[in-house]
């Protein structure tokens, strides 16, 4: 069956430093999301993206969908305390399917 | 506007016990979806429901059900509970499930004993 693969699967970080997670899918997604889960938390949506080659910034955060839309990543700039949590990626296989492939997530430390 | 609440919170259930989860989606959200989430597997999908019907079901067990009601709330069970059953079971709303962000519940963590 289809597979969305995240790596890495861990990451410790000073304060300061970068962070990227990579999410590569067997099969071309519609559309793919990024969901933030704190640690005892529940995942809260972080952007979605669309279209082939698409860039989206939120502040220190940049996401970007692969032109073949079968891999996104994420980049965390200068990385806070506030930072650390599991990041999921969401692939949608095709429109109207009313289901996401969930990633097997990153999770980030963020040493102060 | 209220969140996504799940009740209850956690449960502790033996073998082959079975077991109602409930879910009450963000009002005027008519999609509701299911996920099961254990630290070897991620989140896997169960299933959505739109309109008191299922429009699409991971690959679970037939030990797993659900369904939703008028009101938009939905259900999930699991009969004949077996120790890998034991997970942080998610609900997300969302208004239609047509390509939008999910919004998740809480969840209800069972432990199957």
């Amino acid at each position: 069956g289809q597979q969305v693969m995240q790596i890495p699967q861990y990451q410790h970080v000073q304060e300061g430093e970068d962070f990227t997670t990579y999410c590569n899918s067997s099969t071309t997604l519609s559309n793919i999301q990024w969901y933030k889960q704190r640690p005892g938390g529940h995942p809260v949506f972080l952007i979605q993206l669309v279209k082939s080659g698409e860039v989206k910034k939120q502040k220190r955060l940049t996401f970007q969908f692969g032109e073949a839309k079968k891999n996104s990543s994420l980049h965390i700039t200068a990385t806070q305390t506030t930072d650390v949590g599991t990041y999921f990626c969401a692939g949608s296989p095709r429109a109207g399917t009313y289901k996401y492939i969930f990633g097997t997530g990153t999770r980030l430390k963020v040493l102060a | 506007k209220a969140g996504v609440t799940q009740t209850p919170r956690y449960l502790i259930k033996t073998r082959g016990q079975q077991v109602t989860l409930s879910c009450s989606p963000i009002s005027g959200h008519r999609s509701v979806s299911w996920y099961q989430q254990t630290p070897g597997q991620g989140l896997q999908f169960l299933f959505e429901y739109f309109s008191e019907t299922q429009r699409n079901k991971g690959n679970f067990p037939g030990r797993f059900s659900g369904r939703q009601f008028s009101n938009s709330r939905s259900e999930m069970n699991v009969s004949t509970l077996e120790l890998g059953d034991s997970a942080l079971y998610l609900c997300a709303s969302s208004p239609a499930g047509w390509d939008e962000k999910l919004f998740f519940g809480s969840g209800t963590q069972l432990s199957v004993l």
